[in-house]
């Protein structure tokens, strides 16, 4: 069964520091997503990859940054965390053109900027 | 740019009373079509998806869902609702382009059912 691993589950962080949320999965996926969920909002996403190096902005990718340096690790980057960035962070991936397969989820971060 | 809408933002119904939860996308293309369920304090769960053939699909827990290519439309129905199919539920739409897909979510809807 394929896993996808979120490194934490809670998130406690100061305005204006770097964070790191990390996110692997196990069944060599090429394509890797990141979204926030917000009431109201749903999901939107952040930015996605489609392969190792390779990256694509999202709906929503202003004050994130990723980083995709190997296959099955795909790290959301927030450069200068504000308040505004509180929210919960799903991972998603899936392989490539597999379009008889849905995406598979990780358990979520809830971050909370103070 | 692509999107997915969904009608009602908040449900409230009576146990028993039938659901229908509607869902729009807006793309030409190839799509894939799904819902998910995300429980009060629980992760997102699928509940049914669609990839191709019959436009009728069957989900878990009584749920299904008809896609209709004409209106972009990928409504949820349950003839008989219960107090525990309380939940936000998610309309997603996964977009097929070139070397890569994307998954669109819609903003979701609140169903709280009453006993």
């Amino acid at each position: 069964d394929v896993k996808v691993t979120q490194s934490s589950r809670y998130l406690v962080k100061r305005t204006g520091e770097k964070v790191f949320l990390e996110c692997v999965q196990d069944m060599d996926h090429e394509n890797m997503f990141w979204y926030r969920q917000d009431p109201g909002l749903g999901l939107r996403l952040i930015y996605f990859s489609y392969d190792v190096k390779m990256k694509e902005k999202g709906d929503i990718p202003e004050g994130y940054s990723v980083s995709r340096e190997k296959k099955e690790r795909f790290s959301l980057i927030l450069e200068s965390a504000s308040t505004n960035q509180t929210s919960m962070y799903l991972c998603a991936s899936i392989p490539r053109d597999r379009d008889n397969q849905p995406q598979h989820f990780g358990d979520g971060t809830r971050l909370s900027i103070l | 740019a692509q999107s997915v809408s969904q009608h009602n933002h908040h449900v409230i119904l009576s146990e028993a009373a039938s659901l229908e939860l509607g869902c729009n996308y807006s793309y030409g293309g190839t799509v894939n079509l799904f819902w998910y369920v995300q429980y009060p304090g629980q992760h997102l769960q699928l509940l049914l998806k669609y990839f191709s053939g019959d436009p009728l699909v069957k989900g878990i827990k009584g749920f299904e869902a008809e896609f209709i290519k004409s209106k972009f439309s990928f409504n949820l129905r349950k003839p008989s609702v219960q107090w525990s199919d309380t939940a936000e539920y998610f309309c997603a739409v996964r977009v097929l382009s070139g070397g890569y897909n994307k998954l669109i979510f819609g903003a979701g809807t609140r169903l709280a059912v009453h006993p």
